[in-house]
C-alpha cells in the first residue's frame, strides 16, 4: 500500500467543520483512498472511501484533489463524540493480496 | 446486524504463559483480519486471512504466535510463550471480501507482568 502522511494531532471546536488533511503523493491509479477513526477504547470504524470523484455519506465527506495525491476528510459539524483517531489509508479494492494498513493517524480533539 | 465478536476482553498473564484469542467474524465475510495495537500506535497487521487460506503474515512473530482459521469461519490468534512487549490489544476485523470496508471487533487488552 502506498504510504500515508497526516498531521499527528488536531483541535476542532463543537459545532465547527473539522478538516483533516491526509498526502499520498505516491498513490497509484487504481488506488482508493479509505478513512477509519478509532474512538477511546474501542475497534477502529469505516468511516467513507473515495477513488476520484467527491464523496459524502451520512458521517463525512470527502474532497480529493484532482492529481489525487491528497484529500481531506470533513466532518461538517463536529460533536465531542467525534474526538478520535482518524486514519487516512490508500489500498487497492477487490485485489488479492490487498493489506489494510494503518499509519499513526490525527488526534482529533473536539472541545466545547 | 451482529459484529465482529472477540473474546476475552482482558487477560493479564504471567510472562512465558500463553494464551489465545477468538474471533468470531460477521456472517459471510471471507476476509478476516488480526492486529496488534500497542499503546499510542496505529494498529499493526499481523495475518490476514481470506476464507482458511492465508493471504498475507508477514509480521507476525512466528516463533510464538500462531493463527488459524478453521472452516474459514471463526478464528484463534495464540501467543507461545508470551513476552513483556506483547502487552497490546489485539483487534480482529472481518470483511466480505479483499478490499471491502472492514468491520472491527472492540479488541481483546492483554497485559503481560
Amino acid at each position: 500500500d502506498a504510504k500515508t502522511t497526516q498531521p499527528t494531532s488536531m483541535d476542532c471546536a463543537e459545532g465547527r467543520a473539522a478538516n483533516l488533511p491526509c498526502n499520498h503523493s505516491t498513490i497509484s491509479g487504481n488506488e482508493y483512498v479509505y478513512w477509519y477513526r478509532q474512538i477511546h477504547s474501542q475497534g477502529p470504524q469505516y468511516i467513507i472511501h473515495g477513488l476520484k470523484n467527491n464523496e459524502t455519506n451520512e458521517m463525512a465527506s470527502l474532497i480529493i484533489t484532482e492529481d489525487r495525491k491528497s484529500s481531506t476528510l470533513i466532518l461538517p459539524h463536529a460533536t465531542l463524540r467525534d474526538t478520535a483517531v482518524y486514519y487516512c489509508i490508500v489500498r487497492v479494492a477487490n485485489n488479492a493480496g490487498n493489506m489494510l494498513t494503518f499509519g499513526g493517524g490525527t488526534r482529533l480533539m473536539v472541545k466545547p | 446486524e451482529a459484529g465482529v465478536a472477540q473474546s476475552p476482553r482482558y487477560k493479564i498473564i504471567e510472562k512465558r504463559q500463553s494464551v489465545a484469542f477468538w474471533c468470531n467474524p460477521i456472517s459471510g465475510h471471507a476476509t478476516l483480519y488480526w492486529y496488534q495495537q500497542i499503546l499510542g500506535q496505529g494498529p499493526k497487521l499481523l495475518i490476514q486471512f481470506q476464507n482458511n487460506g492465508v493471504v498475507d503474515d508477514s509480521q507476525l512473530p512466528k516463533d510464538r504466535f500462531s493463527a488459524e482459521r478453521l472452516k474459514g469461519v471463526d478464528s484463534t490468534l495464540k501467543i507461545q510463550p508470551a513476552k513483556l512487549e506483547d502487552s497490546a490489544v489485539y483487534l480482529c476485523a472481518s470483511s466480505i471480501g479483499q478490499g471491502a470496508k472492514a468491520f472491527f471487533g472492540q479488541g481483546t487488552r492483554l497485559t503481560v507482568v
